[in-house]
């Protein structure tokens, strides 16, 4: 079955530090790999999305996600973060007809 | 390019009544989804349109769930019969027609509470 996999429900991290969110997906099929972000009572935003080419992607906000194929995963990746980072991050995948199969989410908190 | 638009955003109904959600896509976008989110877990798939037609469903929506979207534009999502199990929120998205490498673009939801 189609499954993908937030490692981390919640994410604590002081400001200013670097953070990972780890995503695990399970295919045997090209996929197409997003993160979303969700704010508190709104819909979700892109952050980014890998559709095929470099491995490495940047999105929104200073975010970059790596594709790593032999691992089937996608982790998202941000150098420093900031207060206004608070959210829930929501990895996906794609498959053939378009429709997202999301993760349970990981609740990123940075603290000051 | 105004957005996906869902209304109304909140929705308090009792055990046993019927409600009806609205969803506006983005204009030019031809695909539309419905997804369903409960506290602490990620979007989970209901249905989605291709213009008019309805192509997937999900098979763990009960009967009670029926949507539709009649012209290819706006949709409905209809619950007969609520149960406090139907508490949610309810997204709507909407994609361009570049099919499975397009990324949605979502609503900002509806809130349903039965009580």
């Amino acid at each position: 079955a189609q499954s993908v996999t937030q490692l981390d429900s919640q994410v604590p991290v002081f400001e200013e530090a670097p953070v990972e969110l780890r995503c695990n997906y399970s295919s045997s099929v090209s996929v197409y790999l997003f993160w979303y972000v969700q704010y508190p009572n709104q819909g979700l935003q892109l952050l980014l999305k890998y559709l095929s080419g470099s491995t490495l992607v940047k999105g929104i906000n200073g975010f970059e996600a790596e594709f790593n194929k032999s691992q089937t995963s996608f982790h998202l990746r941000k150098p420093s973060v900031h207060i206004s980072d608070t959210a829930e991050y929501f990895c996906a995948v794609s498959y053939q007809g378009g429709k997202l199969i999301f993760g349970q989410g990981t609740e990123l908190s940075v603290k000051p | 390019d105004t957005g996906v638009s869902q209304n109304p955003r909140h929705k308090i109904t009792k055990r046993g009544q019927n409600v009806t959600f609205r969803c506006d896509p983005i204009s030019e976008h031809n695909r539309l989804y419905w997804y369903r989110q409960t506290l602490g877990q990620g979007p989970e798939f209901l249905t989605y349109f291709q213009n008019e037609a309805q192509l997937e469903k999900s098979r763990l929506l009960s009967d009670r769930f029926s949507a539709e979207r009649p012209k290819g534009s706006f949709s409905t999502l209809e619950i007969q019969r609520t149960e406090q199990g139907d508490s949610a929120m309810y997204l709507c998205a909407s994609s361009n027609p570049q099919g499975a490498s397009s990324p949605l673009h979502f609503g900002n939801g509806t809130r349903l509470t039965v009580t």
